[in-house]
């Protein structure tokens, strides 16, 4: 499997501007994390999905955040309208939801806002 | 007061020694995982722990459950060990993880 793949690696968009963020988990994994790290605040969970059902939306920072789970092998995390505040790095995670498993990572997308 | 913390946040050393670097929580968890992070990288899942004492080539994580804190040792430290060390925990009937800050480690030639 080539592990959690993020899409695009690098986004560099003008404040105001839709930002989506894509995410493929492992295949046969049922749960799927968003993250962001910044530098002040280091990663924080943003919101976390089981068999494509969001559970835990409570890390999302504002109405102008949102994600979806259309199917078990694809999600995307929107931002509408973005601001320089949203600079970040996001991860997208997935693993098998059950006790105790290792969750993979994506590489990341590095957003600028600018 | 963070659920996790880590320390030291920066850490220098020259190549070849070990490093410890230290991992206290205060909830119950789980697992406690150790992730490592490259400057402009992903993020990698060196360890998941829930007891005991792990190790893989020159790593090597243990956790105290009762005292509520876990190390990373690196022997033999290496310039390719440079990296961010992150802990991570899992709180008991919880799924997400909880984030420690992160430990910078630069290992001098």
């Amino acid at each position: 499997d080539a592990g959690v793949i993020q899409s695009p690696r690098h986004e560099v968009t003008e404040m105001g501007q839709e930002v989506t963020l894509r995410c493929k988990p492992i295949s046969g994994h049922n749960s799927l994390f968003w993250y962001r790290q910044t530098m002040m605040r280091g990663l924080e969970l943003l919101i976390y999905f089981n068999n494509n059902v969001p559970i835990d939306d409570s890390g999302m920072p504002e109405d102008r955040f949102s994600a979806k789970m259309p199917n078990a092998s694809f999600s995307t995390l929107k931002i509408q309208p973005s601001e320089p505040r949203d600079s970040a790095v996001y991860f997208c995670a997935s693993s098998l939801a059950r006790r105790n498993t290792e969750a993979f990572f994506g590489q990341g997308t590095r957003l600028t806002v600018v | 007061k963070n659920e996790v913390e880590q320390s030291p946040q920066n850490l220098t050393a020259q190549e070849g020694e070990f490093i410890t670097i230290n991992c206290s929580y205060s909830v119950g968890i789980s697992a406690l995982h150790w992730l490592q992070q490259h400057p402009g990288g992903g993020i990698v899942s060196l360890f998941m722990l829930s007891s005991g004492k792990k190790k893989h080539g020159r790593l090597i994580a243990t956790i105290n459950i009762q005292e509520k804190h876990s190390s990373l040792h690196i022997t033999a430290s290496h310039p390719r060990d440079s990296a961010v060390y992150i802990c991570a925990v899992r709180s008991q009937g919880a799924q997400k993880l909880v984030f420690g800050q992160g430990t910078r480690l630069t290992i001098n030639p």
